[in-house]
């Protein structure tokens, strides 16, 4: 089955930095990458997601890049903010998967 | 409020009991995914459902079972507690069978058994 590692476990950024988690993934027919954010005491959300025919795909200050040859993909999150402290889990899956395999999550915080 | 509904929020009871938690999947989605997140630790797949039928197993211990019935809600019963059940439970759905088809997750059921 499919492998994802995470790193790092844990990111500290001072408020206004850049912040990038990246994550491999061992089975090269997965095509489908999605980053989820979960908040202390909450349930993941979906924040962005990319598929195998893209490169990279943005959303106001995160962005997601993916490198298939490589088998690695990273979040991005620009200007950082507070509000962006949380914990961020990436994911892969293939056409044909019943699940989503998750890497092991960042938890991030940005320093005021 | 994502949609996915899960039942009760809290739930504390003490070793060797049995517990129930529910989830009701996003309006038209077939699919239901239960998934433990202890302390600290990353999301453990467990169980997945599809349209009333078991599609796939995780790491899911032999005293745990869930089932999906026919209006989609789906319930995982944990049974002779230990303490090292104590965990979030996440329910999550999407519309297929697939994993591609990303997941809305519910907001978990805390269990803590003491």
């Amino acid at each position: 089955g499919e492998n994802v590692e995470q790193h790092p476990s844990t990111l500290s950024v001072q408020e206004g930095d850049s912040a990038v988690i990246k994550c491999t993934y061992s089975d090269s027919a997965s095509n489908y990458f999605p980053w989820y954010k979960q908040e202390l005491g909450k349930g993941p959300q979906l924040i962005i997601d990319i598929r195998s025919n893209v490169g990279e795909k943005k959303d106001q200050r995160i962005a997601v890049t993916l490198n298939k040859t490589a088998k690695h993909f990273s979040l991005h999150i620009t200007e950082t903010q507070p509000e962006d402290s949380a914990v961020y889990f990436c994911a892969a899956s293939g056409t044909g998967a019943n699940n989503l395999f998750f890497g092991t999550g960042t938890r991030l915080t940005v320093i005021p | 409020d994502s949609g996915v509904t899960q039942t009760p929020k809290h739930l504390i009871t003490a070793t060797g009991q049995r517990v129930t938690l529910r989830c009701s999947p996003r309006s038209g989605d077939l699919s239901v995914y239960w998934y433990q997140q202890s302390l600290d630790q990353g999301l453990q797949f467990l169980i997945q459902y599809y349209n009333g039928e078991e599609r796939a197993k995780g790491n899911i211990l032999e005293r745990f079972s869930a089932q999906q019935f026919p209006d989609l809600h789906s319930e995982l019963n944990l049974s002779s507690l230990e303490l090292g059940d104590s965990a979030l439970y996440f329910c999550a759905s999407n519309p297929q069978a697939g994993g591609n088809y990303g997941y809305t997750f519910g907001s978990g059921t805390r269990l803590t058994v003491v």
